[in-house]
């Protein structure tokens, strides 16, 4: 079983829509999580940390569930420009050297 | 700003070859990575370093080395390069105690022929 599992997609929504990722992992000592966002042939950025109690950043909402292991992702009024790849990212237990482990990335593609 | 360059964007070589990849990060970063990135597999990790001279094996370190003599520079070595080894390449750096905060350079997408 991969250590972080990610719906590869593609999500093709309308503009407006609300769209909904979930990130599963599979070590429940994981430390950390944090959802990265990568554009068509660009590398990937950091788009937002993830907190225990939930946190929001305008139209994005992030959300993480320890009993059941998984993190999510909410966007509200998808635009044009939110269309990438959403990478899930966790921190392991066992950290060293400020590693992370990547998800494979869910593709998003935003229509007009 | 905080900038991580990579040598080339695109390379072409030939199988037996000996590639190396150069990452120069300009923020002081204890950390260094590499990655590779492949269709369906998303990013896997090569090496890392947290320290000059340091390095720890990732994921997948077969067929490659690393090396790290000075803190703004982390190669990625491919001893014979094998066309299971053409992939696009990432390199990261972060800064000692922020996790979080991994830059990562524009890529190199390496084609072995």
């Amino acid at each position: 079983r991969k250590e972080v599992e990610q719906d590869p997609g593609p999500f093709n929504v309308p503009e407006g829509a609300t769209v909904a990722f979930n990130c599963t992992y599979s070590n429940s000592a994981s430390q950390s999580f944090f959802w990265y966002r990568q554009d068509c042939r660009k590398e990937p950025k950091l788009l937002m940390s993830v907190y225990s109690s939930g946190n929001e950043d305008g139209r994005f909402t992030a959300q993480l569930n320890r009993a059941s292991q998984y993190i999510s992702l909410l966007i509200r009024d998808s635009k044009l420009s939110d269309s990438a790849t959403y990478l899930c990212v966790v921190v392991p237990s066992y950290n060293q050297g400020g590693k992370l482990i990547f998800g494979q990335g869910t593709e998003l593609s935003v229509k007009p | 700003d905080v900038k991580v360059t990579q040598s080339s964007r695109y390379l072409v070589k030939r199988t037996g070859e000996k590639v190396f990849l150069e990452c120069v990060q300009d923020m002081d970063h204890e950390n260094m990575f590499w990655y590779r990135q492949d269709p369906g597999l998303g990013l896997r990790l090569i090496y890392f370093s947290y320290d000059v001279k340091m390095k720890e094996k990732g994921d997948i370190p077969e067929g490659y080395s690393v090396s790290r003599e000075k803190k703004e520079r982390f190669s990625l070595i491919l001893e014979s390069a094998s066309t299971n080894q053409t992939s696009m390449y990432l390199c990261a750096s972060s800064a000692r105690g922020q996790v979080l905060s991994q830059y990562f350079g524009p890529g190199t997408r390496l084609t072995v022929t």
